[in-house]
């Protein structure tokens, strides 16, 4: 079975700063890696599909990059609103998803 | 607009088992252009798939949970179920019904189920 690995497991950044959270995979996954924000308690919410295609609805600070085993969600400029958890899912088979144990982001 | 609502009991008796349904409106389960899949977290944790429905009857599910899971579709109601057997403590977790191609793009607000005795 596939597993994605997360890092940082927590990020603390600044209004206007540029954030990187990256996610490996435990094999070649193509393109299929999502990425979702989740807020204290509420569901997550879908960001990135296809590693790279934003969400309709998605402010554009939000974008997604990588293929193969290596992914990154970039913030281009850090909001207050971003402050979230953010996790990524593979999905390249349909028989198994696996989501990456999270990063939660605060803001200094 | 889609939305779903997951609804069950919030308590459930170690060694039971946990039944939730999750009723879809916005979209029809007989459609069969969606996976329909169910996904947990528990307090303070990460997200843990459980598993997918796809056309009403081809099902998929976490290895780690097969042995004890159950999804299906009750497409006269539009709605479709987990059942999760032999509960301990350790499913205790806010449940979500999600609706996805892979990636999930709509979820409910989720339901917290707690199994103590």
């Amino acid at each position: 079975d596939i597993q994605v690995t997360q890092s940082p497991f927590t990020l603390s950044a600044s209004v206007g700063d540029r954030v990187t959270i990256t996610c490996r995979a435990s094999q070649n996954i193509n393109n299929w890696l999502a990425w979702y924000q989740q807020k204290p308690g509420k569901a997550p919410k879908l960001l990135i599909y296809k590693a790279s295609s934003l969400q309709s609805g998605v402010p554009s600070r939000f974008s997604g990059s990588g293929s193969g085993t290596e992914f990154t969600l970039t913030i281009s400029s850090l909001q207050p609103d971003d402050l979230a958890t953010y996790y990524c899912q593979q999905y390249n088979s349909y028989s198994f998803y696996s989501f990456g144990q999270g990063t939660k982001l605060e803001i200094k | 607009q889609l939305q779903l609502r997951e609804s069950g009991p919030g308590l459930v008796k170690p060694s039971e088992t946990l039944s939730l349904t999750c009723t879809v409106s916005g979209d029809s389960l007989s459609r069969g252009a969606y996976y329909w899949g169910w996904i947990r977290q528990p307090p303070g944790k990460g997200l843990e798939w459980i598993g997918n429905i796809y056309n009403s009857r081809n099902t998929y599910y976490n290895p780690s949970l097969k042995s004890r899971v159950t999804i299906s579709v009750d497409t006269s109601q539009n709605q479709f179920s987990l059942n999760l057997r032999s509960v301990t403590a350790a499913d205790t977790a806010v449940y979500y019904c999600a609706r996805g191609e892979g990636d999930f793009d709509s979820w409910g607000q989720g339901t917290l189920v707690t199994v103590s005795s």
